[in-house]
């Protein structure tokens, strides 16, 4: 079965450095997001891309946190520096396009960050 | 901007009981979905909801979809300690594709 795969699964790192999380989505999906949960709360979407396009990054902190999707199909989420208050899980997702229908999102394991 | 609120956020409940989760949203949307997490884990669609009226029901779980009320709800019959888990619900919001999800419910199935 065709699965979301994201690496590193756990990544831990000291303020102010950089950090980088890679996203490949299922085959044939043209749209990618990425999300971020803190814990205990629901995820919120830091971006989202339609090809190598972005659609939405209306909540991609962008002093810090860049993303792209260079040749539409796998993705990189870089944030430097980290702060403390990046820790979370970032979990990327992918949909199909189908205009006649709805776009389930199908969720990757995610990438657990903590920020010493 | 589309606010969702679930209720409660944490359920401890019984086996074999029934219970409901409540999803309100704050602006029109025809589109809600339901997702599954475990602890450290990621989320797993549990159900799509695409119109006013809509159920689905995957054995002990069913889901609904009152688009006018803005409330979907997910009803858990004689439940059992493997649904224990955060449950959230997810707004499609305008169109867009971009969910909008509320904080969750922590379900705890006791023996």
């Amino acid at each position: 079965e065709a699965e979301v795969a994201q690496s590193p699964r756990y990544k831990i790192t000291e303020k102010s450095q950089a950090v980088a999380f890679w996203c490949d989505p299922i085959s044939g999906h043209a749209t990618l997001y990425w999300y971020r949960q803190i814990l205990g709360q629901g995820p919120e979407l830091l971006v989202q891309f339609q090809d190598e396009s972005v659609v939405d990054d209306s909540q991609l902190p962008k002093d810090r946190f860049s993303a792209e999707r260079l040749k539409g199909v796998d993705s990189t989420l870089k944030i430097q520096p980290a702060e403390l208050g990046d820790s979370a899980m970032y979990l990327c997702a992918s949909s199909l396009v189908d205009l006649s229908s709805y776009n389930e999102q199908f969720f990757g394991p995610g990438t657990r960050l903590t920020v010493l | 901007e589309l606010k969702v609120e679930q209720n409660p956020l944490f359920l401890s409940m019984q086996e074999g009981k029934n219970y409901t989760i409540y999803c309100n949203y704050s602006t029109t949307s025809d589109r809600l979905y339901w997702y599954r997490q475990d602890p450290g884990k990621s989320l797993e669609s549990l159900f799509v909801l695409l119109s006013n009226g809509a159920v689905k029901q995957e054995g002990r779980l069913m889901a609904s979809l009152d688009t006018k009320a803005r409330l979907s709800t997910l009803h858990i019959t004689a439940a059992v300690h493997d649904l224990s888990a955060t449950y959230f619900c997810a707004v499609e919001w305008g169109g867009s594709e971009k969910l909008v999800f509320g904080k969750g419910t922590k379900l705890t199935v006791n023996p």
